[in-house]
């Protein structure tokens, strides 16, 4: 399969706490993403990384990308009750397409 | 959802019946997808397309065809529908440069097969 597999598959942690999530993936890239999905709606884009890139913020967002180690990771840093949703990472492999992993479920605890 | 509808929101039909979803987009973006969504496998790309009659498969299009006939409208039918097809599909659209870009997506539509 081309799609990233995210670790850990869930996550819980208190508020105000860090939330890291890992991405590995298995070919070369041209960008990694990161999306968030609340329950029961459509994904939501948060981040995206080049392959040019090392890291890359976004408000409490932070994303890493070593493509030496095909890998990436996403800090939410302060977590909120309302960050709790699955995050997903997607590999964008070719011309339009994007390859979605199966996600963490992260859920914050107030 | 960046002015993206899709229609209907939740179905459920009979196996060997079609059935024909729509996504419809307000945003002119060129490229559009379908994708399904299951329970430990994550987002699977159904079809896409990259312009008015230009489409392609993706990685699970099996028993799937797909219409774009304008910009705004990109239509997924199932031709004869079975319980594997019970899932929540998601369309989504990208407008950029066609280098895998940022995807806006819609709010989905569960499908359920009897």
């Amino acid at each position: 399969s081309q799609q990233g597999e995210e670790d850990p598959q869930a996550l819980s942690i208190q508020e105000g706490e860090n939330a890291t999530m890992n991405c590995s993936y298995k070919t070369s890239i041209n960008n990694l993403q990161w999306y968030r999905q609340n329950s029961g709606r459509g994904l939501v884009h948060l981040i995206l990384i080049r392959s040019n890139e090392r890291e890359k913020h976004s408000g409490r967002l932070r994303v890493t990308l070593d493509t030496s180690k095909k890998s990436s990771s996403l800090l939410i840093t302060a977590s909120r009750a309302a960050d709790t949703a699955s995050y997903f990472c997607a590999t964008g492999e070719g011309a339009n397409n994007l390859f979605f992993g199966t996600g963490t479920r992260l859920t914050v605890i107030p | 959802d960046a002015g993206i509808t899709q229609s209907p929101r939740h179905k459920v039909t009979e196996t060997g019946t079609p059935v024909t979803l729509r996504c419809h987009q307000t945003e002119n973006h060129r490229y559009m997808y379908w994708y399904r969504q299951d329970p430990g496998h994550g987002l699977r790309l159904i079809h896409y397309s990259y312009g008015v009659k230009d489409t392609d498969k993706g990685e699970v299009s099996d028993g799937y065809s797909v219409s774009r006939s304008k910009t705004e409208d990109f239509l997924l039918t199932l031709e004869s529908a079975t319980s594997s097809q019970t899932s929540v599909y998601f369309c989504a659209i990208s407008g950029a440069s066609g280098v895998a870009d940022t995807q806006y997506f819609g709010p989905g539509t569960r499908l359920t097969v009897l």
